[in-house]
């Protein structure tokens, strides 16, 4: 069964920390790994990320992925409160791309 | 261009009703997925449709639950004698080729 574990679960920081947020992902005949922004109900696109080890980065978002150890990570730098919602990881897998999803990182950031 | 849309965005309904969701997806994405976040729950895949067709049936919990696309284009979910737990969001995502899936706004469905 595939299985996606993200943590921490929850995190809260102040505006200006620096945060990393952790996933690691079983999945059967992986394709892709996205990573996707959720602040009410459509997950927003982020990132997706299909090579080991090389960084992909929009402004203060970067994320990096590892496929020998099943692995992603999400790092913000210069938090603003803009960024607090969840934080979803989705490794994609079989001939139908489906996601599975985990079940995210709530990041609170404080002004 | 516009975005994967549903409708509609909040639907109340009593125990034992039928409903159905509906969703548009990006002009020209083949592939369409429906999603559903319970309370507290991750999202988890109900159904995959290339075309009109859906190869991917597998995550849908109960025979009633159902979907169809049509055209190649439009899709809806039905769920028939709705129960208390099928409260959730229901999510519709759309993907053209190698590409992202990209996500509906969502239809919060409440069954009283």
């Amino acid at each position: 069964e595939d299985k996606v574990v993200q943590s921490p679960l929850s995190l809260v920081v102040h505006e200006g920390d620096t945060v990393t947020l952790n996933c690691s992902y079983e999945v059967t005949n992986f394709r892709s790994l996205l990573w996707y922004k959720q602040e009410k109900k459509a997950p927003t696109f982020l990132f997706m990320l299909t090579s080991s080890g090389i960084e992909k980065k929009s402004g203060r978002l970067s994320s990096i992925l590892d496929k020998k150890e099943l692995f992603s990570i999400l790092n913000i730098t210069a938090t603003q409160t803009g960024d607090s919602a969840v934080y979803l990881c989705a490794p994609s897998g079989g001939s139908n791309y489906k996601l599975t999803f985990g079940k995210g990182t709530l990041l609170t950031v404080n002004p | 261009g516009a975005g994967v849309s549903q409708s509609p965005s909040n639907k109340v309904t009593e125990k034992g009703k039928d409903v159905e969701l509906r969703c548009d997806p990006i002009s020209g994405h083949t592939a369409l997925y429906w999603y559903r976040q319970s309370l507290g729950q991750g999202l988890e895949f109900l159904i995959y449709f290339q075309g009109n067709s859906a190869p991917d049936k597998s995550g849908l919990p109960s025979d009633r639950f159902s979907a169809e696309r049509t055209g190649g284009s439009v899709s809806t979910l039905t769920i028939q004698r709705t129960q208390q737990e099928d409260s959730a969001v229901y999510l519709c995502a759309s993907r053209r080729g190698w590409d992202t899936q990209y996500f509906g706004p969502g239809t919060r469905l409440t069954v009283l």
